[in-house]
């Protein structure tokens, strides 16, 4: 089946840093990618929507200048956590629709961030 | 707007026991509908999905039936093994839509 893979699954940085998390489609194509945020035994919370070549659609309450998303090509997706801080640590998922073929989406297995 | 309520967990059971977790919807048209699986300190992966009234989908012995009269879309399992343990997530999605909606999760948790 369809896979999504994220990079890296577990990074631990000093307040203030930015943190790169990619999201990457591995065998099929992905004009939109989304991010998900989840707290400890919460749902998961959709922070945008990533478009493939366009500015990515931010849910409300999200900072789009917090989290910069770009969607770069049809197979990757990349959140950027800018000046990081400890309120920021979460676990954070994408997830690609894959409309070509099974029409379902895959979710990534999750990069856990801790910031100290 | 969308909505997804499932029961809240968690829910503890013993190795072979059956399984229900409620879920229902609110949503306007006729949403897909879906049931999600984590393990611990994973992602989310599809455990099965339905996308008109009465199908049934299935895998892995959950099955789950589209049921537009009561809006509802429950997991069941004749028998549950100690590795079923985790949390499964109810979702819907409008065919005009990529968003998929989420109920909250319920941990199952499943002992020898």
């Amino acid at each position: 089946g369809a896979v999504v893979s994220q990079h890296p699954s577990r990074v631990i940085c000093k307040s203030g840093t930015s943190v790169k998390i990619e999201c990457r489609s591995l065998d099929f194509q992905a004009t939109t990618m989304f991010w998900y945020r989840q707290f400890p035994k919460q749902s998961l919370m959709l922070m945008a929507t990533s478009n493939e070549g366009s500015k990515a659609t931010y849910e409300q309450g999200v900072e789009k200048d917090k989290f910069l998303i770009n969607h770069a090509s049809l197979t990757l997706s990349t959140l950027t956590v800018t000046s990081a801080h400890p309120e920021d640590s979460s676990f954070y998922i994408c997830s690609a629709r894959d409309t070509g073929g099974t029409d379902t989406q895959y979710f990534g297995p999750g990069t856990r961030l801790t910031v100290l | 707007g969308n909505s997804v309520t499932q029961m809240e967990g968690p829910v503890t059971l013993s190795e072979e026991a059956f399984l229900t977790i409620n879920c229902t919807y609110t949503a306007t048209g006729y949403p897909s509908l879906f049931w999600y699986v984590q393990y611990p300190g994973e992602g989310l992966q599809l455990l099965l999905k339905a996308t008109k009234a009465d199908d049934k989908g299935s895998n892995k012995g959950f099955e789950a039936t589209y049921r537009k009269e009561t809006t509802s879309f429950h997991l069941e399992k004749g028998s549950v093994q100690v590795s079923d343990s985790a949390v499964y997530f109810c979702a819907l999605r409008n065919n005009a839509g990529n968003m998929l909606t989420f109920g909250g999760g319920t941990r199952l948790m499943v002992k020898p």
